[in-house]
């Protein structure tokens, strides 16, 4: 099965910050990853998909990049409303792993 | 209004079995891959079984194979998991995921999730 792993674990910032928040795929998974926001006592809610596409509704500060194992989500000025742990995704097979988390934090 | 809700959660004495349900409104679930998702207290997501549309596909995490069973009833517009041979470590909010479609009709990642079902495994 393919592994995803996230870095860092935790991240202090600022409100106006950039951030960028890694995930790496034990093996190639193509463009198939996606990105989610959680906030506590809330369900996740997915934010980019294939890697790069914004899901509708979700501010253009968010973005995605990356393929083959190696991607990116970047908040481009960090919000109030965006400290929160971010989880990536793949979906390239039917095992439809998690990373285990970035939580972002206030500084 | 398009929502997911779980049912079932309870608490289980450790070696019990549990059933969970899920059920679908404003949109048909016949049409999109269906998945559970478990989130242990404090700690991440876990993705633990998908079904594909048809029940044509089934994958389960390799933490639960073997004790899990998905099902669907596309009639009833529900989601369902079975768990048995329960364990502390099986102690989570249970929430089922829709995997989105995009143009061509591709998995988009999971758009519509439920609000979640707690299960404790405890004597």
């Amino acid at each position: 099965d393919t592994q995803m792993t996230q870095s860092p674990s935790t991240l202090s910032a600022s409100v106006g910050d950039r951030i960028t928040v890694s995930c790496r795929a034990s093996q190639s998974i193509s463009k198939w990853l996606a990105w989610y926001q959680q906030k506590p006592g809330k369900a996740p809610n997915l934010l980019i998909y294939q890697a790069s596409i914004l899901e509708s509704g979700v501010p253009s500060r968010f973005s995605g990049s990356g393929s083959g194992t190696e991607f990116t989500l970047t908040i481009s000025s960090l919000q109030p409303d965006d400290f929160a742990t971010y989880y990536c995704q793949q979906y390239n097979n039917y095992s439809r792993a998690f990373g285990q988390g970035t939580k972002v934090e206030i500084k | 209004e398009v929502q997911l809700v779980e049912s079932g959660g309870a608490l289980v004495q450790p070696g019990g079995s549990l059933r969970l349900s899920c059920a679908a409104s404003g949109f048909t679930v016949s049409t999109y891959s269906m998945n559970w998702v478990r989130q242990a207290p404090g700690k991440g997501l876990e993705w633990i079984s998908y079904i594909s549309r048809k029940s044509s596909t089934i994958s389960h995490a390799d933490s639960v194979k073997g004790r899990i069973t998905i099902s669907r009833d596309d009639a009833k517009n529900s989601l369902f998991l079975q768990l048995s041979s329960l364990r502390a470590e099986d102690t989570a909010v249970y929430y089922c995921a829709r995997g989105g479609l995009a143009v061509g009709g591709r998995v988009r990642g999971f758009d519509l999730w439920g609000q979640g079902t707690m299960v404790t495994v405890s004597s």
